[in-house]
């Protein structure tokens, strides 16, 4: 158990739909990312939160995603109008503790786009 | 521009033998390296890390190199056992010039070990 929730685990859905993934630390973490994960590579961050500011993100991440930290514990990525390429394992991770490089991942959420 | 590289796509072990798994990086400004053992369908597992303040790091069967000079680390299992089989990934991190220490991940390596 790594500390961290992810909702769904899988998602199916159909081209130009609108999907939201959920990421949930069980303590409180003043930093969350979110990577992509495809097939044959390895993850690929797509954006970093310090609390509830979204501090930085990747290019990868087009203006059909949007990502929020409300309250600065769980994050939702959203991904509006979804196009193939957009099928991916999306992961959520969080610093074990305070100023350590080291993440801990949780289980990820596979999105299949048709 | 792939900044943390693993070449070796796949790797053959036998049981009880050692396994080595390469990674090269690029940008000088890492100082912070880990290796995530990855199953499908789950999320990347942290296995062990080095700061590029030490040249070698061991936790157990596990054992990572830092070769600061030409850009290089390795993980070592000693020895192998085949619950080891997984997707090895090499990650980096820095947080020099505000990189928010994000990771940079190689493309992974397939470690078998046959019994």
């Amino acid at each position: 158990d790594t500390g961290v929730s992810q909702d769904p685990r899988h998602k199916i859905t159909k081209r130009g739909q609108n999907v939201t993934f959920r990421c949930d630390p069980i303590s409180e973490h003043n930093r969350l990312y979110w990577y992509r994960q495809t097939l044959g590579q390895g993850p690929e961050f797509l954006t970093y939160f310090q609390n509830e500011a979204q501090l930085e993100k990747s290019r990868l991440l087009s203006d059909r995603f949007s990502a929020e930290r409300p309250k600065g514990s769980f994050s939702t990525l959203e991904i509006q109008r979804t196009e193939q390429g957009d099928s991916a394992m999306y992961l959520c991770a969080i610093p074990w503790s305070p100023g350590t490089d080291t993440q801990y991942f949780g289980p990820g959420t596979r999105l299949t786009v048709l | 521009d792939q900044q943390v590289k693993q070449n070796s796509p796949s790797l053959s072990v036998q049981e009880g033998r050692i396994s080595i798994l390469n990674c090269d990086y690029t940008n000088s400004m890492f100082d912070y390296f880990l290796w995530y053992k990855k199953y499908p369908a789950e999320g990347p597992t942290f296995l062990i890390s080095i700061s590029s303040i030490k040249d070698k790091n061991e936790d157990g069967r596990f054992t990572v190199f830092l070769n600061k000079s030409a850009k290089h680390l390795s993980l070592h299992i000693v020895p192998s056992q085949p619950g080891d089989s997984a997707v090895y990934f090499c990650a980096a991190s820095g947080n020099s010039g505000g990189s928010n220490y994000k990771l940079t991940f190689g493309k992974g390596t397939l470690l078998t070990v046959n019994p």
